[in-house]
């Protein structure tokens, strides 16, 4: 079963609008984390953004936010006045522990294209 | 640091041969991870080590595939025979610590064409 579900393949948005990146979960463990990784077309994996199952607040990082909806199991990435740099693809990625130690899944990834 | 260093960047092979794929994860890192990106299946977690042992390989796709940790600052990741269909970016990614909240870090990739 998909464990992390990523249901917009591609989104086209215009400079300095903010978006909104989807980001459902599936877990029966009650700590986990969810991180958010940019990908440019350069192919490097860039983290951005991190939120764990307990934590209280929404994360924060300059302009990148998570909407973190725990009982929806959703952890929504919002990038405000978005930039032509912002054009990449973004995955989101759940850890969860296996026998002890932390393993990393990823969503399958939404392209997201600024348009100028 | 240097980062995640994997090698070779770029690797094109018949079909049929043996290939192997190197990682050096970043220094005092106690996990690491070996992913596979294709356009078809996105980022698949292939498998991963604790302290050099291997956690969970069942990701790798077939007994063809094969992976290493002899040590905490190297891994191989071995396709023998490779297949046209192997071919793909290969991401080598490592993490420290027990927390949570720690970011895994990932290597530049290998691109893998088997022809």
């Amino acid at each position: 079963a998909q464990k992390i579900t990523q249901t917009q393949p591609g989104m086209f948005v215009q400079e300095k609008e903010a978006v909104t990146l989807d980001c459902t979960y599936d877990t029966s463990d009650p700590s986990y984390g969810l991180f958010w990784y940019k990908q440019p077309s350069s192919g490097e994996m860039i983290f951005l953004i991190y939120q764990g199952s307990y934590d209280q607040q929404n994360a924060t990082e300059g302009r990148y936010s998570l909407n973190f909806q725990k009982a929806r199991k959703s952890a929504n990435l919002v990038i405000s006045a978005s930039q032509l740099g912002d054009s990449a693809m973004y995955f989101c990625a759940m850890r969860e522990v296996t026998q002890g130690a932390q393993k990393l899944v990823f969503g399958q990834g939404t392209r997201l294209t600024i348009n100028p | 640091d240097a980062g995640v260093i994997q090698s070779p960047r770029h690797e094109v092979t018949e079909m049929g041969q043996e290939v192997t794929l190197r990682c050096k994860p970043i220094s005092g890192h106690n996990s690491l991870f070996w992913y596979r990106q294709t356009m078809m299946r996105g980022l698949e977690l292939l498998i991963y080590f604790n302290n050099n042992v291997p956690i969970d390989d069942s990701g790798m796709p077939e007994d063809r595939f094969s992976a290493k940790m002899p040590n905490a600052s190297f891994s191989t990741l071995k396709i023998q025979p490779s297949e046209p269909r192997d071919s793909a970016v290969y991401f080598c990614a490592s993490r420290g610590g027990a927390l949570m909240n720690t970011e895994a870090f990932f290597g530049q990739g290998t691109r893998l064409t088997v022809v």
